[in-house]
């Protein structure tokens, strides 16, 4: 069955402190995997896409990894900041038209 | 760049009462429509997608339906909602070259 599992559900953190979001997929065929950053009441907003090729992809002070062979993927936010309070969400594509969609992890920045 | 268009913001109707929720396209054409929904503390679920005009797939058995008029233009409708219909719906589009995935704004729907 294709399943995206995040973790941890819930993360408080203080400011300028970083943090590691885990992703972990049972998903065939495998196409890529974006994260997403959804602030309350909005739409999700793509942060970073890996393909099964790319280990390593950085945007700003997010960093996102995959390991295709554990099927594990990691968001690392650097220095976090309050307005990096949201949801992440990460997402697996497979084939042309299907994404399969984690819970998402609930990431509150105190100042 | 492609931008999506969704509205209502929010939106309470009555259970049993019928429901439009329109969704626009700029930017690009020829693109893949999709409908989610995301109830509370949830994740997103696909409703529907759309690869072109009148062409609609049904990913869940359920109350609702969509459409697709238009290229640029994806509709979601109800004849009769229900409470369990209540959540925040999203649509998205999807068009190859390097634009990828973007969604909407969402409508935040409350049947009572």
């Amino acid at each position: 069955k294709n399943q995206v599992e995040q973790s941890p559900q819930s993360l408080i953190i203080l400011e300028g402190k970083n943090c590691t979001l885990q992703c972990n997929y049972t998903v065939s065929p495998f196409s890529n995997l974006r994260w997403y950053k959804q602030d309350t009441g909005r739409g999700p907003v793509s942060l970073t896409i890996m393909t099964f090729s790319e280990n390593t992809k950085s945007n700003g002070r997010y960093t996102a990894t995959l390991d295709a062979d554990t099927k594990q993927s990691s968001l690392h936010i650097t220095a976090s900041q309050l307005s990096d309070s949201a949801s992440y969400i990460c997402v697996v594509r497979s084939g042309t038209y299907k994404y399969i969609f984690g819970t998402g992890t609930r990431l509150k920045v105190l100042a | 760049s492609q931008t999506i268009h969704q509205w209502p913001a929010t939106l309470v109707q009555p259970v049993g009462s019928p429901l439009s929720l329109e969704c626009t396209v700029e930017g690009t054409s020829n693109p893949n429509l999709y409908w989610y929904r995301q109830a509370a503390g949830r994740g997103l679920q696909l409703l529907f997608y759309s690869v072109g005009i009148g062409q609609i797939s049904s990913e869940v058995p359920q109350n609702l339906s969509a459409s697709r008029p238009q290229d640029r233009q994806f509709i979601l409708s109800s004849k009769k909602l229900l409470l369990s219909d209540s959540g925040f719906y999203l649509c998205a589009c999807y068009q190859q070259g390097g634009y990828g995935y973007t969604f909407g704004s969402g409508t935040r729907l409350t049947v009572v």
